[in-house]
């Protein structure tokens, strides 16, 4: 059972505009949300992360956002640019716990 | 730079035919884990170690195994691969267990097996 869902396998963004990926999860548990990027013939590696007592992360061109109601999470990227192109993971843990459990992934393409 | 180092990055073996993937990291990471990554999945934790401490994925079939000799490194030994075991394997550290705490990754190591 995927716990951590993202649904769009893929998205094309023109260099310079927003990029949003979205994440949903099913565990009312989950409190704590990281984003991960990987490069091709890479592992990945950290991006963002945000914790549940909060609605938004911001880390220069990079803001998390998180709507526990709705069990949902968006990454922004604005503005995208061409080095952005990757695949990006949401994960997703309890604070008491000790794995991440991690969604598919969608791979962004930043046209330039 | 302090990392997370995984070899050989591709192996190929052969259907029932014993192999070991091995980890280390430069981090000093109290704690590790493996992951099984395949194509268009999720990756999908197999087990990991808190120090010298065992923990194995409910789901982890027992064809898996894993050692931990020592803080920087760690291995995953397969004992009788199948088909359905060609994957990515990526290993990952991290300071602790806790949720809060972000996983360090090496950059896998992609398994076929013939």
């Amino acid at each position: 059972d995927q716990q951590v869902k993202q649904n769009s396998p893929s998205l094309s963004v023109q260099e310079g505009r927003i990029s949003i990926l979205n994440c949903d999860y099913t565990n009312s548990m989950f409190d704590y949300f990281l984003w991960y990027k990987k490069y091709p013939a890479e592992g990945p590696t950290f991006l963002i992360s945000i914790s549940s007592i909060k609605d938004k992360n911001e880390d220069g061109r990079f803001t998390v956002f998180l709507n526990k109601s709705a069990k949902h999470l968006s990454l922004h990227i604005v503005p995208s640019q061409p080095g952005d192109s990757a695949v990006y993971f949401c994960a997703a843990s309890s604070l008491t716990g000790n794995q991440f459990y991690f969604g598919t992934g969608t791979s962004l393409t930043v046209i330039p | 730079d302090a990392m997370v180092i995984q070899n050989p990055r591709y192996q190929v073996t052969q259907f029932g035919k014993p192999v070991t993937l091995s980890c280390s990291q430069t981090l000093n990471h109290n704690v590790m884990y493996w992951y099984q990554q395949k194509s268009s999945q999720a990756p999908k934790l197999l087990f990991h170690y808190y120090d010298k401490d065992f923990n194995n994925e409910a789901d982890t079939p027992d064809n898996f195994q894993s050692r931990r000799p020592n803080t920087s490194f760690c291995f995953l030994d397969i004992r009788s691969p199948g088909l359905g075991d060609a994957a990515m394997y990526l290993c990952a550290t991290s300071p602790q267990t806790s949720g809060s705490g972000t996983q360090y990754f090496g950059p896998g190591t992609r398994l076929l097996v013939l």
